[in-house]
Parts: C-alpha cells; structure tokens; sequence
C-alpha cells in the first residue's frame, strides 16, 4: 500500500517566485494536514481538510499560502510570491477514520527560497 | 507556554542502555498521544500511540503516560545506534483531534 505521496521533494526558487507544492494523501484517508518544519519553529500545522473541504487555516502564515483540495487524492500548497523566509520542508500527512487519530507523513518538500 | 514540552536534549546514552524521553503536556482534553522518530532529512514516523494511562510495549519500545500529571513518556530499551533521531512528542487537541508537536528530542546511541 503506497503511503502519502509528495511532490515535488526539493524545490529552490527565487524570491518572488510562485511555488506550488503537491500532496496525494493515503487512499481511504479522509483527513490531510499540510505541515512547516523549520529549526527554530519545529513542525507548525498550517492547515488541514476534511472530506476536502478546508476545516482550520489558523496556521497559515499570511496571504501569500493558499490551499486547496479538489478531490480526495490531491492537495496543493501554494505559495504565491515566495520569500526566503518561506524557506523550511513543507510535510503533507493523512489520517483515515480510525479511534486513535494517528497520522502518517509524507516524505516532505524542502524549499529553498533565495 | 508551549503546550507540549519536551527535555531539549540532546541525549546521549551507550548501546544497549535504555534511553527515557518525557514529554508533558497543557490541554487536559487531549485523548491520544503519539510518539514520532524522525531521522535527519527523513519525514516523522509513527512509533507508538498511547491513550490509556499506565505502560503501553511495543518491542523495546514502552510509552507511558499519566493523565492526571500531564505526562507521556517513551522508553526504548537496549538502545542501539540505529535508535539514533530526534524524537517527537504530539498529541491531539482540538475538535478533529488534529495533533500538536512538541519540539523533539535528539536522541544520539553510542557504540
């Protein structure tokens, strides 16, 4: 059974450029949650679907990030103009419907904004 | 305050001796709890998810966790170098039980 499936898994850009990032969640799964890992942040939650629909953007970090899920096995994550502050590797996880919650991640994009 | 803490670490143990990474927590209402390997440049990997008090064994692996103090632990037992990565602490907060992280742990095993 294939886990979650992102693209691209590098990515470097100048600044200003627009980045999109792609995630294909594991089939069944009806939860995905788009995650920021950095070093001085840890991993941030930016946002998460249910169903597809967009339940929390809370942890978006400001307009320049969109997110969407057009069907139940893809999602992107945008970043439209990129700064170098954007720079981290971007985790994509899935849950399915199960009593314990668990997540499972990913192999992750690391953007490189310069 | 952060809501989920972790000892910053780094630790460092011998082979073979057992490794013991805590975790605390501030959300009363969180249910389940979960403990995350991740190797440098690796994504984060489920190891095991606890969500009754008391020991939960999985191999060498042990979670432990303490409602009433707000506790979750992970022991791994005859650590060996390949146990080597910053280990993550997360549990689930909020209507979805979307999961917070704590900042990890890095956990070096010497031969």
């Amino acid at each position: 059974d294939a886990g979650v499936i992102q693209s691209p898994r590098h990515e470097v850009t100048e600044m200003g450029q627009e980045v999109t990032l792609r995630c294909k969640p594991i089939s069944g799964h009806d939860y995905l949650f788009w995650y920021r890992q950095t070093m001085m942040r840890g991993l941030e939650l930016l946002i998460y679907f249910n169903n597809n629909v967009p339940i929390d953007d809370s942890g978006m970090p400001e307009d320049r990030f969109s997110a969407k899920m057009p069907n139940a096995s893809f999602s992107t994550l945008k970043i439209q103009p990129s700064e170098p502050r954007d720079s981290a590797v971007y985790f994509c996880a899935s849950r399915g419907a199960g009593i314990s919650y668990e997540q499972y991640f990913g192999p992750g994009t690391r953007l490189t904004v310069t | 305050q952060k809501e989920v803490e972790q000892n910053s670490g780094p630790l460092s143990v011998p082979e073979g001796a057992i490794a013991s990474l805590n975790c605390t927590y501030s959300d009363r209402g969180s249910q389940s709890f979960f403990w995350y390997r991740q190797y440098s440049g690796k994504s984060p990997e489920l190891i095991m998810f606890i969500y009754s008090n008391g020991d939960k064994e999985d191999g060498r692996f042990t979670a432990q966790l303490n409602k009433a103090s707000q506790y979750v632990s992970l022991l791994i037992r005859d650590s060996q170098p390949s146990d080597s990565a910053t280990y993550l602490c997360a549990v689930t907060h909020g209507s979805a039980r979307q999961l917070t992280f704590g900042s990890g742990t890095q956990l070096t095993v010497l031969p």
